[in-house]
C-alpha cells in the first residue's frame, strides 16, 4: 500500500543535540511538507518542497533544516537553535503542480528535548 | 496571505444530535478549501475538499460542508453523531502550502 512513513513514533535528545526526523512517501508525490503541531496552535508549516533538490522556509523555519535529495524522501533536522523543539511533527506529500491537491499525512514524530 | 480561523477550540455535543463546525478563512483568490480529522497520536485524514462548483460538498463519514463566499466561511456538518466521530476537526486553505486552523475537538458524550 502507498503512504508516508514517519520514523521513530516517539523520540527522546538533550538539549543542545542535533536531531533528525525521517520521512519516506512511496506515493510518487512531487511535493511534500514538514507540519509542527502543538496544542491549541494547530499545525504550523514549517519547510515544503514542490521538487527535488529545492525546498523553501514555511512559517516557523528558524531552527530546523531540511534536504530533498531523493523524490521519496524529505528529512527534517531539528537544530540546537530551536528554542521550544518538543513538540509533534507531521511530513506529508500531495501532488505537485496542481494546487488543490490535498495532502497526505504520515503517524507523526512526537519529539521531547530535556 | 491565506489563513483560517476556526472560533471554537472545544464542542461537545451528544451521541445522535447534529454537528456544525465553524470555520472562517481569507484567501486573495479562489479558495481551495479542506476539512481534515485526527485522531489522537495520529496524522490527519482527508474527509472533503471543496475547488469550485457546487458549495455544498459531500465527504467520508457522512459529512457535509458548505462554501459561503460572502461570509468567507465553510463550515462542517454532519446530521447525526457517532461517539466515533470524536477527534479534533482542521479546517484549512491552500494552493501549494496549505494552512491549517488551529483545530476544533469534538466530544461526543452518550
Amino acid at each position: 500500500d502507498g503512504g508516508i512513513t514517519q520514523s521513530p513514533k516517539y523520540l527522546f535528545r538533550k538539549e543542545g543535540q542535533n536531531v533528525t526526523l525521517s520521512c519516506e512517501q512511496n506515493l510518487n508525490h512531487d511535493a511534500m511538507y514538514w507540519y509542527r503541531q502543538d496544542p491549541g496552535q494547530g499545525l504550523r508549516l514549517i519547510y515544503y518542497s514542490q521538487i527535488v533538490n529545492d525546498f523553501q522556509k514555511g512559517d516557523i523555519a528558524e531552527g530546523y533544516s531540511v534536504s530533498r535529495e531523493k523524490k521519496e524522501s524529505f528529512p527534517l533536522t531539528v537544530t540546537s537553535a530551536q528554542k521550544n523543539p518538543t513538540a509533534f511533527y507531521l511530513c506529508a506529500s500531495s501532488m505537485a503542480g496542481t494546487d488543490n491537491s490535498p495532502l497526505h499525512f504520515g503517524n507523526g514524530t512526537r519529539l521531547t528535548v530535556t | 496571505a491565506q489563513s483560517v480561523t476556526q472560533p471554537d477550540i472545544h464542542i461537545t455535543v451528544s451521541e445522535g444530535a447534529s454537528l456544525e463546525l465553524r470555520c472562517n478563512y481569507s484567501y486573495g483568490a479562489t479558495p481551495y478549501l479542506f476539512w481534515y480529522v485526527q485522531s489522537p497520536g495520529q496524522g490527519l485524514q482527508l474527509l472533503l475538499k471543496y475547488f469550485s462548483g457546487d458549495t455544498l460538498v459531500q465527504g467520508i463519514k457522512g459529512f457535509e460542508a458548505e462554501f459561503k463566499r460572502s461570509q468567507s466561511s465553510f463550515n462542517l456538518r454532519k446530521p447525526s453523531v457517532h461517539w466515533s466521530d470524536a477527534a479534533e476537526y482542521f479546517c484549512a486553505v491552500g494552493a501549494g502550502d496549505m494552512r491549517f486552523g488551529a483545530g476544533t475537538r469534538l466530544t461526543v458524550k452518550p
